[in-house]
C-alpha cells in the first residue's frame, strides 16, 4: 500500500540557518505530493505541492522537488525564522479503495532558536 | 473563497457520554469531506471520509460515527466516549477530481 517515511524529529535550528527535512514514499501509480504545516493549537495548513515528477513546489521560501527515481520530496529552506517553528507533515495523494485519499508521514517537529 | 470552520474549539468530556463535533464548509459546492483524529505526538489518521450527502465511507473500526445531513455540513458522532478517543479532530474539504486537501482549524477533545 501507499506509505510515507520522513525523517524523525525533533530538529532544532539556529535563524538563518538551511533546513532539510526528509521524505520518502512508497506508492502505485503516480501520486501527488504534498508538504503541509501545523502551527501550534491550529490546523494544518497546504505549505506546497507538486503533481507530477521533476515538479517543484515552491511557497515562503521553501522548496521541494518530486524526485520519481528515488521516491523523495525532501523539504528545503536556505534560511529559516523562528516564524518558521512548527510540525512539518508530508503527504501523497493516491488512489486506495477506489478513492482518492491522503497518506501522511509522522511529522516532523521544527524549532528555531534566535 | 473557501474557508472550513470547526466547533467547538475544545471540549472535556467524561467517560461514557454523547459527543458532537461539527465541520461546514463555505464557499464550495458538493465538496468532498474527511475526518481524521491527530493523536498526542503521533501523525494522522483518516476516520471517515465522504463523497456526498448520506454517503459515508469509515477507514477504522471504533466506536465513532459519521454523518452528512447537508452538502458542506460534516458531523463526527460518538454515543459513549472513551478514553482512547481524547485527541485533536481535524475536518478537511477537497474539491471533487482535486486531490488537495484542505484543513480546518480543529477541535481539541480530552476525555476523563
Amino acid at each position: 500500500g501507499n506509505s510515507v517515511t520522513q525523517m524523525e524529529g525533533p530538529v532544532t535550528l539556529s535563524e538563518e540557518a538551511f533546513l532539510t527535512i526528509n521524505c520518502t514514499y512508497t506508492a502505485t501509480g503516480y501520486p501527488s505530493l504534498f508538504w503541509y504545516v501545523q502551527y501550534p493549537g491550529e490546523g494544518l495548513q497546504l505549505l506546497l505541492k507538486a503533481t507530477k515528477a521533476d515538479d517543484k513546489g515552491s511557497n515562503k521560501g521553501f522548496e521541494a522537488t518530486y524526485r520519481k527515481e528515488t521516491t523523495s520530496f525532501h523539504l528545503e529552506k536556505g534560511s529559516v525564522q523562528v516564524s518558521d517553528s512548527a510540525v512539518y507533515f508530508c503527504a501523497l495523494s493516491g488512489k486506495a479503495g477506489g478513492s482518492e485519499k491522503l497518506v501522511f508521514g509522522k511529522g516532523t517537529k521544527l524549532t528555531v532558536n534566535p | 473563497s473557501q474557508t472550513i470552520h470547526q466547533w467547538p474549539a475544545t471540549l472535556v468530556q467524561p467517560v461514557g457520554s454523547p459527543l458532537s463535533l461539527e465541520c461546514t464548509v463555505e464557499g464550495t459546492s458538493n465538496p468532498n469531506l474527511y475526518w481524521y483524529r491527530q493523536a498526542a505526538g503521533r501523525g494522522l489518521q483518516l476516520l471517515f471520509y465522504s463523497v456526498g450527502i448520506g454517503q459515508i465511507s469509515s477507514e477504522v473500526p471504533q466506536n465513532l460515527s459519521a454523518s452528512r445531513p447537508q452538502d458542506r455540513q460534516f458531523i463526527l458522532s460518538s454515543k459513549k466516549l472513551l478514553l482512547s478517543d481524547s485527541g485533536f479532530y481535524l475536518c478537511a474539504w477537497s474539491a471533487q477530481g482535486v486531490k488537495t486537501q484542505y484543513f480546518g482549524p480543529g477541535t481539541r477533545l480530552l476525555v476523563l
